[in-house]
C-alpha cells in the first residue's frame, strides 16, 4: 500500500510565526506535491517538486517555500505566516505506471493561524 | 489549457438509490482520467482511473468509462450506501504533467 504522512493533522499558529509542514513517502516516488484546499475554491497546487533538491511553483507559491533534500520528504515552510494561510494543507506523491502516472495523497494537515 | 467540469452539487440520495456523477474534460491528445473521493477531514483517495478510450475504471461498486467521442467520464454506482457520503473529485493529467481537478461534487446519503 502507498502510504504518504503527514506531521500533524491539526496545528495553531500565530501570526508571524515560522511554520513547517512535513510530509514523508515511504514508496520511492520521485514527484510530491504540496497543495492547498479552500471552501469554494478546491484544490490549488502550491509546489512540487520531480526530484530530491528539485522545487518548482505552482499556482500560488507566494507567501510558502518549500525544501527536498531527500527522497522521501518534502517540507512546506510558510516563513511568516499569515491569518489567510489559514487552510487545509495536503501533500501527494506520485509514481509511473506505463505512460501514466498515479498521484496519492496524505491525510492532510488543517492548519489555524491566529 | 486542459481542464475539468463536473456537475454542480451538493447531491442528496437515499441509500439503494442510483447515483451518477457527471465529469466532462477538455484536453488535447489522450489523457489519463481518474476520480478521487475525499470523505471527511481526510485527504483524497484514489478510487479509479482510466488511462484509454473505452477502458473502464472500477472500484468499490463504482464505476466510470473513459468516452472520447464525447470527452466524458462519469461516475456510477448501482445501490448507494450512508458511507459513499464525501466529496467526489475527477481529474485528468497528460504524459508527466500535473493534475487538473475539477471543482469536487459533494454527495450526501440519507439512511
Amino acid at each position: 500500500d502507498v502510504k504518504v504522512t503527514q506531521s500533524s493533522r491539526y496545528l495553531v499558529k500565530r501570526t508571524g510565526e515560522k511554520v513547517f509542514l512535513e510530509c514523508v513517502q515511504d514508496m520511492d516516488h520521485e514527484n510530491m506535491f504540496w497543495y492547498r484546499q479552500d471552501p469554494g475554491l478546491g484544490l490549488r497546487l502550491i509546489y512540487f517538486s520531480y526530484d530530491v533538491k528539485m522545487k518548482e511553483k505552482g499556482d500560488i507559491p507566494e507567501g510558502y517555500s518549500v525544501s527536498r533534500e531527500k527522497k522521501e520528504r518534502f517540507s512546506l515552510i510558510l516563513e511568516s505566516a499569515s491569518t489567510n494561510q489559514t487552510s487545509m494543507y495536503l501533500c501527494a506523491s506520485r509514481f509511473r505506471v506505463g505512460l501514466s502516472y498515479e498521484q496519492y495523497f496524505g491525510p492532510g494537515t488543517r492548519l489555524t493561524v491566529t | 489549457g486542459n481542464s475539468v467540469t463536473q456537475m454542480e452539487g451538493p447531491v442528496t440520495l437515499s441509500e439503494e438509490a442510483f447515483l451518477t456523477i457527471n465529469c466532462t474534460y477538455t484536453a488535447t491528445g489522450y489523457p489519463s482520467l481518474f476520480w478521487y473521493v475525499q470523505y471527511p477531514g481526510e485527504g483524497l483517495q484514489l478510487l479509479l482511473k482510466a488511462t484509454k478510450a473505452d477502458d473502464k475504471g472500477s472500484n468499490k461498486g463504482f464505476e466510470a468509462t473513459y468516452r472520447k467521442e464525447t470527452t466524458s467520464f462519469h461516475l456510477e454506482k448501482g445501490s448507494v450506501q450512508v458511507s459513499d457520503s464525501a466529496v467526489y473529485f475527477c481529474a485528468l493529467s497528460q504524459g508527466a504533467q500535473k493534475l487538473v481537478f475539477g471543482q469536487g461534487t459533494r454527495l450526501t446519503i440519507n439512511p
